[in-house]
């Protein structure tokens, strides 16, 4: 069945970085593009990233981009975000999800980690 | 950008009954690509439906989804205790893709 773990979350100062790994079982990683989500505590759903399925192409959420970079290694059926200048409003839990791409090039999310903690505080 | 403002922000039933949580459009979702997820407290959101009214793989058949344009609604025929949840709708008709705000569904 198709697993996703995320790792890497923790405490960090604000201007600070912190790198999160995904790591993916269950299905072929290579085939799919890939998203990263985030949730402040008690709020909604905010998307922060994609990659294709060969890495070549990637987009962020204005809020984070310039500061977060993502990035995949297919070999290691594995995503990355690596964040830095992180802010105390980057402080989430951060999912990451499969994206079943769409006819109109659009992404429905059928599978989802169970997310890692960044708290950015001094 | 297609703004999705979902109602009632909190609705309290009891196990046994019907909910009808809403979900409306700025703009005509394109093909009918809207989307719900579930989210329990301290878990990932998991997809319950897609293209409007068709179900994920091993969800219920007590969850339905319809509608079309800018009006679409996620119907839970008769709740059980495990569905007590936040449902998210969310369209990928178009760019960027949007979510709602959220329908929390609590115990009465």
């Amino acid at each position: 069945q198709v697993q996703l773990v995320e790792s890497g979350g923790g405490l960090v100062k604000p201007g600070g970085s912190l790198r999160l790994s995904c790591a993916a079982s269950g299905f072929t990683f290579s085939d799919y593009y890939m998203n990263w989500f985030r949730q402040a505590p008690g709020t909604g759903l905010e998307w922060v990233s994609y990659i294709s399925n060969d890495g070549s192409d990637t987009n962020y959420a204005d809020s984070v981009r310039g500061r977060f970079t993502i990035s995949r290694d297919n070999a290691k059926n594995s995503l990355y975000l690596q964040m830095s200048s992180l802010r105390a409003e980057d402080t989430a839990l951060y999912y990451c999800a499969t994206c079943k791409i769409s006819p109109v090039g659009t992404c429905l999310f059928d599978y989802w980690g169970q997310g890692t903690l960044v708290t950015v505080s001094s | 950008e297609n703004v999705l403002t979902q109602s009632p922000g909190t609705l309290s039933l009891s196990p046994g009954q019907r909910a009808t949580l809403s979900c409306r459009a700025s703009q005509s979702v394109s093909s009918s690509y809207l989307a719900w997820y579930q989210q329990k407290p301290g878990q990932a959101p998991r997809l319950l439906i897609y293209g409007a009214s068709s179900r994920a793989t091993g969800i219920p058949d007590r969850f339905s989804g319809s509608g079309s344009g800018t009006e679409f609604t996620l119907t839970i025929s008769r709740l059980e205790p495990e569905d007590f949840a936040v449902y998210y709708c969310q369209q990928y008709g178009s760019s960027p893709i949007t979510f709602g705000q959220g329908t929390r569904l609590e115990i009465k």
